[in-house]
């Protein structure tokens, strides 16, 4: 059972507009997300997370969203740059007292394509 | 500045064959992870090691065995291959969740 769900595999966007990823999760316990970064022949690298206490988190160009009443996390990048073009994973951390305690559950993946 | 080294980066076996993939971090954490990164699956955790001298089972540990060596390192062996062991592999490190988890580059397994 996917506890986090990435239903789009894939985004095409032009440079300069706006890219928007969408993570959803079915356990409301989770009590941090993460979004990943991955390049070909490349591990991930960490982007920007947010804790479920807030709604909202933004580092430069990318900002987290989170709606909890919806289990609804979603990565906005503007503007995109073709740079950007990666494959980006939505992580959450799983929650107190379950078998992913502290450890983090990661969707499918979702290949960003930035085109100049 | 090193952060997560994992050895061989690609490899290639033959069903029943055994092999230990190696991984190495410089960054003094005290977790460390194994993840399979298949198409349409994302990354699924294989084994992890909370601390030194502790290790647990993941979603995917058939197949696997692991040994936390030392605070520095963390292997992943296959004792006996199987075509559907083939994967990329990525060993990541951890402190703070908020600074995320430090991932290696990843070993490229192909069992034939």
């Amino acid at each position: 059972d996917q506890q986090v769900k990435q239903n789009s595999p894939s985004l095409s966007v032009q440079e300069g507009r706006i890219s928007i990823l969408n993570c959803d999760y079915t356990n409301s316990m989770f009590d941090y997300f993460l979004w990943y970064k991955k390049y070909p022949a490349e591990g991930p690298t960490f982007l920007i997370s947010i804790s479920s206490i807030k709604d909202k988190n933004e580092d430069g160009r990318f900002t987290v969203f989170l709606n909890k009443s919806a289990k609804h996390l979603s990565l906005h990048i503007v503007p995109s740059q073709p740079g950007d073009s990666a494959v980006y994973f939505c992580a959450a951390r799983g929650p107190p007292g379950s078998s992913n305690t502290g450890k983090l559950i990661f969707g499918q993946g979702t290949t960003l394509q930035v085109k100049p | 500045n090193a952060g997560v080294t994992q050895t061989p980066k690609f490899q290639v076996l033959k069903t029943g064959q055994s092999m230990t993939l190696q991984c190495a971090q410089d960054m003094n954490h005290n977790s460390m992870y194994w993840y399979r990164q298949d198409p349409g699956m994302g990354l699924r955790l294989i084994y992890y090691s909370a601390s030194e001298g502790t290790t647990d089972k993941g979603e995917v540990p058939n197949g696997y065995n692991v040994s936390r060596l030392n605070k520095r390192e963390f292997s992943l062996r296959l004792e006996s291959a199987a075509p559907s062991q083939t994967s990329v592999y990525f060993c990541a490190s951890s402190e703070p969740i908020s600074y995320g988890y430090t991932f290696g580059s990843g070993t490229r397994l192909t069992v034939v």
